[in-house]
């Protein structure tokens, strides 16, 4: 799980600001995703993307968006139709292989609103 | 889509004593089954995983059961130490994703009494 980044390790956002979160990794993995975690709530999917240049919704994508043009890089831009973006971020990713791979993890970024 | 519950939410077990915690998951299948450990601020680590062709895996301390018939599975730790205390979670592959997408459960939050 080293070689996944994540940057800004702190973000603040202001009322009606959107954001980018940035995810790199140098693991070849062809896979990457999104979660968000509150306090008391486990891992809840946002965005992942099997391949370059596509992408699929996982189970809270309003307010979020991303793009991945890049194999190695998953960049999560928090809109401002996300009303209570306030939480850690972390980025994964796995070898797509069909039947379940690992996902490691980047070391995630707090997002907390002025 | 799949749906995992885990507990207990919190355990707290004498330093030496063993901690045992149960996941259920509904979709028969699922077919890939990770542990994650998470310390405070830190990112989710894998310390142990099994697929649905194995009933049981034993990595030093740590052990992993899978009941199939049932749709669940459990995290034993044997001979607990300070060190162990953290965030556990546990997930299960989504069949309707291709076993790619992991649905997370809520977490337990294990603490070892010196």
């Amino acid at each position: 799980d080293g070689g996944i980044t994540q940057s800004p390790k702190y973000l603040f956002r202001k009322e009606g600001q959107n954001v980018t979160l940035s995810c790199e990794q140098n693991l070849n993995h062809d896979a990457m995703y999104w979660y968000r975690q509150d306090p008391g709530q486990g891992l809840r999917l946002i965005y992942y993307s099997q391949i370059v240049n596509d992408f699929q919704k996982g189970d809270i994508a309003e307010g979020y968006s991303v793009s991945r043009e890049k194999k190695e890089s998953f960049p999560l831009t928090v809109t401002s139709a996300q009303k209570n973006p306030t939480a850690f971020y972390l980025c994964a990713s796995s070898i797509d292989r069909a039947g379940g791979e690992t996902q490691y993890f980047g070391p995630g970024t707090r997002l907390l609103v002025l | 889509g799949e749906n995992v519950e885990q507990h207990p939410s919190t355990l707290s077990v004498q330093e030496g004593d063993s901690a045992v915690i149960k996941c259920t998951y509904s979709d028969s299948a699922s077919n890939y089954f990770p542990w994650y450990k998470q310390e405070l601020g830190k990112r989710p680590q894998l310390i142990i995983d099994i697929r649905s062709n194995v009933g049981e895996k034993k990595d030093q301390r740590i052990a992993v059961t899978l009941n199939k018939t049932a749709k669940h599975f459990s995290l034993h730790i044997t001979e607990t130490q300070p060190e162990d205390s953290a965030v556990y979670f546990c997930a299960a592959s989504d069949p309707n994703f291709g076993n790619e997408k992991l649905t997370f459960g809520t977490g337990t939050r294990l603490t070892i009494i010196p």
